[in-house]
């Protein structure tokens, strides 16, 4: 079974602190993907990467930046995370021909 | 503009009842995916359609695929009440393995 973990399923930070956001997937996926989930907006893409050292901006790239060091790793990272980035975060991971695989989700708020 | 388009966006029904949720999207793709993502969790994918006229079943759940008219369809035969939960739609965005993802539909079955 494909394997997508994620660092923490709560995360609790303040305004300011820079805040690191891992996945891990154990299936040797090319695609890794991170998206935001707020209700009545559906996912949304923030940043994906299709080989290691590659990314690519998604929809809302803004406040966020990505880095994917090793295959399966793909972390997200808030520089300065502020009240609006508190969201469901979701990483998925894929190769070119399978559909995507969905981490657990980390649930962070930013007081 | 990429853009995936699905209704209802809420789904009250009773259990025994039949009922279509609806996913138009808006440019040509290959591959339309349906997920399903409960309370609290992540997505599950449920079905992946991948050319015109493909139908797909999974017990209560039937989805299809309509390329030509950029429609793809989820119905429900016979509600019950483990299938509450938030459904979504998602295409192919151009030659990545990027998503496009509708709004969901939370559905409510009532016993």
């Amino acid at each position: 079974d494909v394997k997508v973990t994620q660092s923490s399923r709560y995360l609790v930070k303040r305004t300011g602190e820079k805040v690191f956001l891992e996945c891990v997937q154990d299936m040797d996926h090319e695609n890794m993907f991170w998206y935001r989930q707020d209700p009545g907006l559906g996912l949304r893409l923030i940043y994906f990467s299709y080989d290691v050292k590659m990314k690519e901006k998604g929809d809302i790239p803004e406040g966020y930046s990505v880095s994917r060091e090793k295959k399966e790793r793909f972390s997200l990272i808030l520089e300065s995370a502020s009240t609006n980035q508190t969201s469901m975060y979701l990483c998925a991971s894929s190769s070119v021909v399978t559909k995507q695989y969905f981490g657990p989700g980390t649930r962070l708020t930013v007081t | 503009e990429l853009k995936v388009e699905q209704n209802p966006l809420f789904l009250s029904m009773q259990e025994g009842k039949n009922y279509t949720i609806y996913c138009n999207y808006s440019t040509t793709s290959d591959r339309l995916y349906w997920y399903r993502q409960d309370p609290g969790k992540s997505l599950e994918s449920l079905f992946v359609l991948l050319s015109n006229g493909a139908v797909k079943q999974e017990g209560r759940l039937m989805a299809s695929l309509d390329t030509k008219a950029r429609l793809s369809t989820l119905h429900i035969t016979a509600a019950v009440h483990d299938l509450s939960a938030t459904y979504f739609c998602a295409f192919h965005g151009g030659a990545t393995n990027k998503l496009i993802f509708g709004t969901g539909t939370l559905l409510a079955v009532q016993p």
